[in-house]
Parts: C-alpha cells; sequence; structure tokens
C-alpha cells in the first residue's frame, strides 16, 4: 500500500461549490503540507502543519482552509471553488529531519 | 528569500547519449538539496538528498552532484523510460522544513 494516499484522485465541480481534499499517511511522519502545482509555476505551498496543532499557511494560502484531524490526517477544503483553482493539489509529509518531503499521487481537480 | 533555477527547461536525448541538468541555488544556510522525478499526472518521487558541498550520490544511472552554489544531475546511458520531469529543491536555515523548488526539467528519451 502506499504511504501517502489522496482521496479524490480526480474531481471535477462548479465554481462556488465546497470541496475538500483528504491526505493520509502511514509513514508515522508529523508533518504534513498541501501543495498545488500549475503549468509554468512549479510547486507552490498552500499550508502547512508541523503536529496536530499546529497549522500555517503557506504561500499562496488564500481561497483555502485546512483540518488537520489527527497525525495521519490532513484536509485542504475550498469553500467557494472558483476556476483559477484547477490544478494538481498534492499532499506531502515528512519527518523533522532530514526535511526529505513524500508525496502523495495527487488530485486533478477542475473548477467549471 | 531562497532561489532554485533549473536548466534546461527541457531536453532531448538519444537512447545512451549522457548529460547533465543544472540546479542553481541562492540560500542562506543550506540545510539540503533534494531532487525529484515526477512522471506526468503523478507526484514527485525522491531521488536523493544532499547535504554539503562535494557530496555525491547514486542510483542506476542517476548521479547527483552538489557544489555551493548549484547541483548537477547526471544521467548516463539514459533510456526511454528515464523520460519525466525532475524537480530540484532546497531547504534552508532561513526557511526551516519548507522547501523550495526549480521549475524542472523536462527530459525526453527517444529510443
Amino acid at each position: 500500500d502506499a504511504d501517502v494516499t489522496q482521496t479524490p484522485r480526480n474531481r471535477i465541480t462548479k465554481t462556488g461549490k465546497r470541496i475538500m481534499l483528504e491526505c493520509s499517511q502511514t509513514k508515522g511522519h508529523d508533518r504534513m503540507y498541501w501543495y498545488r502545482q500549475d503549468p509554468g509555476l512549479g510547486l507552490r505551498l498552500i499550508y502547512y502543519s508541523f503536529d496536530v496543532k499546529d497549522i500555517n499557511k503557506g504561500e499562496i494560502s488564500d481561497g483555502y482552509s485546512v483540518s488537520r484531524q489527527a497525525q495521519a490526517k490532513f484536509s485542504l477544503s475550498l469553500e467557494s471553488a472558483i476556476p483559477n483553482q484547477t490544478a494538481l493539489y498534492f499532499c506531502a509529509t515528512s519527518d523533522s529531519r532530514p526535511d526529505t518531503q513524500y508525496f502523495g499521487p495527487g488530485t486533478r481537480l477542475t473548477v467549471l | 528569500e531562497d532561489q532554485v533555477t533549473q536548466s534546461p527547461e527541457a531536453l532531448r536525448l538519444q537512447e545512451g547519449e549522457s548529460s547533465s541538468l543544472n540546479c542553481s541555488y541562492t540560500v542562506s544556510g543550506l540545510r539540503g538539496l533534494f531532487w525529484y522525478r515526477q512522471d506526468p499526472g503523478k507526484g514527485p518521487e525522491f531521488l536523493f538528498t544532499l547535504y554539503s558541498a562535494g557530496e555525491e550520490k547514486e542510483k542506476e544511472r542517476l548521479k547527483a552532484t552538489l557544489t555551493k552554489k548549484e547541483s548537477f544531475l547526471h544521467i548516463t546511458a539514459p533510456k526511454p523510460e528515464d523520460s519525466a520531469t525532475y524537480l530540484c529543491a532546497v531547504s534552508s536555515n532561513n526557511a526551516g522544513n519548507m522547501l523550495t523548488f526549480g521549475g524542472g526539467t523536462r527530459l525526453m528519451v527517444k529510443p
């Protein structure tokens, strides 16, 4: 089984809808991250969490929120989806050292 | 602010034609430099972590090296299955556990 899983893998939704992307990990890592990837813009950090009680904004947090339900689970929500949130979304995990992050398979989100 | 620049953006090779990908970085106190492989529509797959200048790591046809300003990913006798986008990232004392990614190099190996 994969160490980092994401659901759903693909999602098409309409403008204004609320949507949640979920991430689970079995690596036992404390730190979890959400990124989005757009063609030509690379990977950009949305939110990160160093433990269950610690949530931090990343580079592009506007329009997103997160919930860390347990050490192994980290969810990303789009409260009111808009078309420019169409992208690939990746969850990642890491231990405190050596900073190496391990990525999930991604969710392809399309907002119409 | 940490910066990572990868070159070239795209590279076409014939099978067996060795080459190198470049990752130039500017950081305040390097903690680590990371190489990932990403296939289309999939998550980045971890390849290597390098921590200090002079360090080298190898995996099959790939070898990563590190200097104080840049890292190279050398690909020896590549095969079509090596075709992918290769991402470089750094973590620094300035940014803690955060990774700053470069834009990637898209490698295409023709049979």
